[in-house]
């Protein structure tokens, strides 16, 4: 693994079933994010997790939840899926998370499609 | 809250300039970020301010001034390859990433 890492790529879902997004990163960072990108709406902030052990909400968490076990791994789970999260979901992470500056590394995203 | 604007969309020549605005009004400020995304890529890194003045990098530059909640990202000898979304973030004070929804710029021959 080099970088960060998303799975799947893309996935079709019917409404109602349960699905969980992978990310998984091996830089070390302790700060990992999840978006969802809409056209026209830009990237929006779903979770965050500032060091393992804890998450928090963003702009949009509402239907998604989050944990955060271990250092390299942050999984997004939707539960029961409605057609509005139809999206691409970004995964990124840094090495900050309370003060210090630093970029966010981007995963390939994951293409979802909610019928 | 947050509020970024930037251009929807801009077209350029090959060779030529062109200069990507972003206003922001937020809770807050840590410093503004310029990413760029190729369709149906990831995001990645072009620049970070958080000081006024003029950043340079190579043939990209990014200008932030404070005072006026205003920046942008300098694109000289644009090249083809140039052709993608930047997108304009703030780093408010709750040290979280809001992005506006970004500048789709078409680069022509």
């Amino acid at each position: 693994i080099a970088g960060i890492t998303q799975a799947p790529t893309s996935q079709i879902l019917a409404a109602g079933r349960r699905m969980t997004l992978r990310c998984t990163q091996d830089m070390r960072h302790n700060a990992m994010y999840w978006y969802r990108q809409d056209l026209g709406l830009g990237l929006r902030l779903i979770h965050y997790s500032n060091t393992a052990g804890t998450t928090g909400k963003g702009e949009v968490p509402d239907g998604y939840s989050v944990s955060r076990a271990n250092t390299d791994d942050f999984p997004l789970t939707l539960a029961s899926a409605v057609p509005s999260q139809t999206s691409v979901y970004f995964c990124a992470s840094s090495d900050s998370g309370g003060g210090s500056y630093n970029e966010q590394f981007f995963g390939p995203g994951t293409r979802l499609t909610v019928l | 809250g947050q509020n970024i604007d930037q251009p929807t969309e801009m077209t350029a020549t090959e060779g030529a300039i062109v200069q990507i605005n972003c206003t922001y009004q937020t809770s807050g400020f840590n410093g503004l970020f310029w990413y760029q995304q190729h369709a149906g890529e990831a995001p990645t890194f072009l620049s970070y301010n958080v000081l006024d003045g003029l950043e340079e990098k190579g043939r990209f530059s990014s200008f932030l001034s404070r005072s006026k909640g205003y920046s942008y990202l300098l694109l000289k000898e644009l090249q083809m390859k140039d052709s993608a979304s930047y997108l304009c973030a703030v780093w408010g004070n709750d040290y979280k990433l809001s992005f506006g929804a970004g500048t789709t710029v078409t680069v022509r021959a």
